[in-house]
């Protein structure tokens, strides 16, 4: 697709639930990024993926979180048994290359609230 | 990580330049300057990014100090569409991390 796609757009869940979120990147785009941004705050780095592999997960929360890349393409980031301070907009980005002199695209994000 | 400081907020009248300021005085030689914006519920736009030289394109041009330590994001022509928070990240090499400050939150008066 022309851009960075993210589903669902909107997520509702009851506490304790398990969500996943899904990132379609840019084809042919290597790098996949996942962020958060909480409701007036900044955004908060998560995770990287270079391909299929993730060398640096060291944003992720708690081992609650956990995100996976198949195909070099679509990424899927779990969160498992929500809380309520899960709740944020959970935003991904894909970039053709690593490194310094790569711009970023971002998606649209999904809004997760959980009650 | 090399730390970046903007102002908190500016405004600018429709159809005038805008110039928005940035100082990253602790800059290392590897690091490119990357400048985002992030209009209400969406999320963040690449706008430009440079490492020494000017730059320009299509959204805005890009003005670096010839010591790096600054840099200067220019809107040429601002329209109400560009009202947003701007980001001014650096972004060094080994380093996957975009590290989003507080920005500049640009208000754009008709």
């Amino acid at each position: 697709g022309a851009g960075v796609s993210q589903s669902p757009s909107n997520k509702v869940t009851e506490k304790g639930k398990d969500v996943e979120l899904r990132c379609d990147p840019i084809s042919g785009h290597t790098a996949l990024y996942w962020y958060r941004q909480s409701l007036g705050q900044g955004l908060e780095f998560l995770i990287y993926f270079q391909g299929n592999s993730a060398p640096d997960k060291s944003g992720l929360p708690s081992d609650r979180f956990s995100a996976e890349r198949t195909g070099g393409s679509v990424s899927t980031l779990t969160i498992q048994r929500t809380q309520q301070e899960d709740s944020a907009v959970y935003l991904c980005a894909s970039s053709l290359a690593p490194g310094a002199n790569y711009g970023y695209t971002f998606g649209s994000g999904t809004r997760l609230t959980v009650v | 990580d090399a730390k970046t400081t903007q102002p908190n907020s500016m405004e600018s009248n429709e159809e005038e330049p805008v110039h928005l300021p940035c100082n990253h005085s602790t800059i290392s030689g590897t690091d490119y300057i990357h400048w985002y914006r992030q209009l209400p519920s969406q999320g963040p736009e690449y706008v430009i990014h440079g490492l020494t030289s000017n730059v320009n394109n299509r959204m805005a041009s890009l003005a670096i100090a010839e010591d790096r330590k600054s840099s200067t994001l220019i809107l040429h022509r601002a329209t109400l569409r560009d009202a947003a928070v701007y980001y001014c990240i650096l972004k060094g090499f080994g380093n996957e991390k975009l590290t989003f400050g507080t920005g500049t939150r640009l208000t754009i008066i008709p």
